[in-house]
């Protein structure tokens, strides 16, 4: 079945980067477009950037467009997400998550998701 | 950017009732790219319906979606414990390519 696996959380200084990884499994990953989704503490959930099957396209949310860079290797089922200049307001749980078939229109399945805390 | 406004905030009810749960559009979602995901304490989200009606699978045909354009409704026929969780909605605008969630509806136990 479907496996996301989430890594590289932790606690930074803001101003700081952190490097997310998504390892992938059970489905053919250089099919299918993929997400990050971040929920801050006791908040709702918000979408932060897709990347389509072949990397070709990637789109950002404006909060972390020019901070964040999404990538991924497809020989090694994986997805990334360089965070740059991280502010307070990034401290979230991360999600990736996989497109549902058919587009990249929703998000069929999801990883536990990693922490991240910015604070000094 | 469309803005998806859910209502209401919180829901108390007890195990058997009927839910109606709304999402309201600030324009037209189209191609009725809208979508409803459950959340739990403590885990991921699940995704439900997607393209406002069809549900994802495994998901029990007590969950049911309708609407188009601007207003969408999520039923839940009649409530499981296991129901009880946060509900979001969400769509997709290709103009440009962005994904936005509602802030969410908490049904709770009575």
């Amino acid at each position: 079945q479907v496996q996301l696996a989430e890594s590289g959380g932790g606690v930074v200084q803001p101003g700081g980067s952190l490097r997310l990884s998504c390892a992938a499994s059970g489905f053919t990953f250089n099919k299918y477009g993929m997400h990050w989704v971040r929920q801050a503490p006791g908040k709702g959930l918000e979408w932060v950037a897709f990347i389509r099957y072949d990397g070709s396209n990637k789109y950002y949310a404006d909060s972390v467009k020019g901070r964040f860079t999404i990538s991924r290797d497809n020989s090694k089922n994986t997805l990334s997400l360089q965070m740059n200049s991280l502010r307070a307001e990034d401290t979230a749980v991360y999600y990736c998550a996989k497109v549902l078939e058919g587009g990249r229109y929703y998000f069929d399945c999801w990883g536990q998701g990693t922490l991240v805390t910015v604070s000094s | 950017e469309i803005v998806l406004t859910q209502s209401p905030g919180t829901l108390s009810l007890s195990p058997g009732e009927r839910v109606t749960l709304s999402c309201r559009a600030s324009q037209s979602v189209s191609g009725n790219f809208l979508a409803w995901y459950q959340q739990k304490p403590g885990q991921a989200p699940r995704l439900l319906i997607y393209g406002a009606s069809s549900r994802a699978t495994g998901i029990p045909d007590r969950f049911s979606g309708s609407g188009s354009g601007t207003d969408f409704t999520l039923t839940i026929s009649r409530l499981e414990p296991e129901d009880f969780a946060v509900y979001y909605c969400q769509q997709y605008d290709s103009s440009p390519p962005t994904w936005t969630f509602g802030q969410g509806t908490k049904v709770e136990i009575k």
